[in-house]
């Protein structure tokens, strides 16, 4: 079945720094969406990608949905500690626009 | 708040109890999912309507749980006989049914089943 492989799975990071996480499946998809979860809550969308090549930013996110349609990457630049948590990718399956799998999770750790 | 709520947040149950979760989506939205995270793992989806049908249920349902939309608004879910293997998050989303369309998600429910 179609799988989302993240990496790298943690890291740590100082304060000001810029992070890159990637997220590569075996299979196209079509839309590529990155979320934040902080513990114990929901995850909040960050970036939508809808189009191969396509590269978008949110403040100080860049995402960028990959020419091969089998990868997607986030930047975050200048960390601030409230970037701490775990980033997922998700993404629709081809059974249908409505069900999305998931990614295995970035943790973010932040260091002042 | 515009947003997907959920309710409750946390639910500590004995094992064989019944539990419900309520989930009420982005008022505009037609389209509800339910996911259920274990630690560590991404969500995972479990079930979703359109309006009030359901359209599709995952493997991962099993008989002991049940999932409803009366009124095409908000949802329920119901866990009947709790397992411990029950405890997880369980996510709610919604979104508006489209060729492209963006899912959000509420807060969650955390269950612990003793």
């Amino acid at each position: 079945g179609q799988q989302l492989n993240q990496s790298p799975q943690s890291m740590f990071i100082q304060e000001g720094e810029d992070v890159s996480m990637n997220c590569t499946s075996s299979s196209i998809f079509n839309t590529w969406l990155w979320y934040k979860q902080d513990p114990g809550e929901g995850p909040v969308l960050l970036i939508a990608l809808y189009k191969a090549g396509e590269l978008t930013s949110n403040g100080r996110l860049t995402a960028q949905f990959g020419i091969t349609r089998k990868d997607s990457f986030l930047n975050i630049s200048a960390s601030i500690p409230s970037d701490v948590g775990i980033y997922f990718c998700a993404g629709p399956t081809t059974s249908g626009t409505y069900k999305y799998i998931f990614g295995t999770g970035t943790r973010l750790k932040v260091l002042a | 708040d515009t947003g997907v709520s959920q309710d409750p947040r946390h639910k500590i149950t004995k094992r064989g109890q019944n539990v419900t979760f309520r989930c009420d989506p982005i008022s505009e939205h037609n389209r509800l999912y339910w996911y259920r995270q274990t630690l560590g793992q991404g969500p995972e989806f479990l079930t979703y309507f359109q309006n009030e049908a359901q359209l599709e249920k995952s493997r991962l349902l099993s008989d002991r749980f049940s999932a409803e939309r009366p009124k095409g608004s908000f949802s329920t879910l119901e866990i009947q006989r709790t397992e411990q293997g029950d405890s997880a998050m369980y996510l709610c989303a919604s979104s508006l049914a489209s060729i492209v369309e963006t899912q959000y998600f509420g807060p969650g429910t955390r269950l612990l089943v003793l």
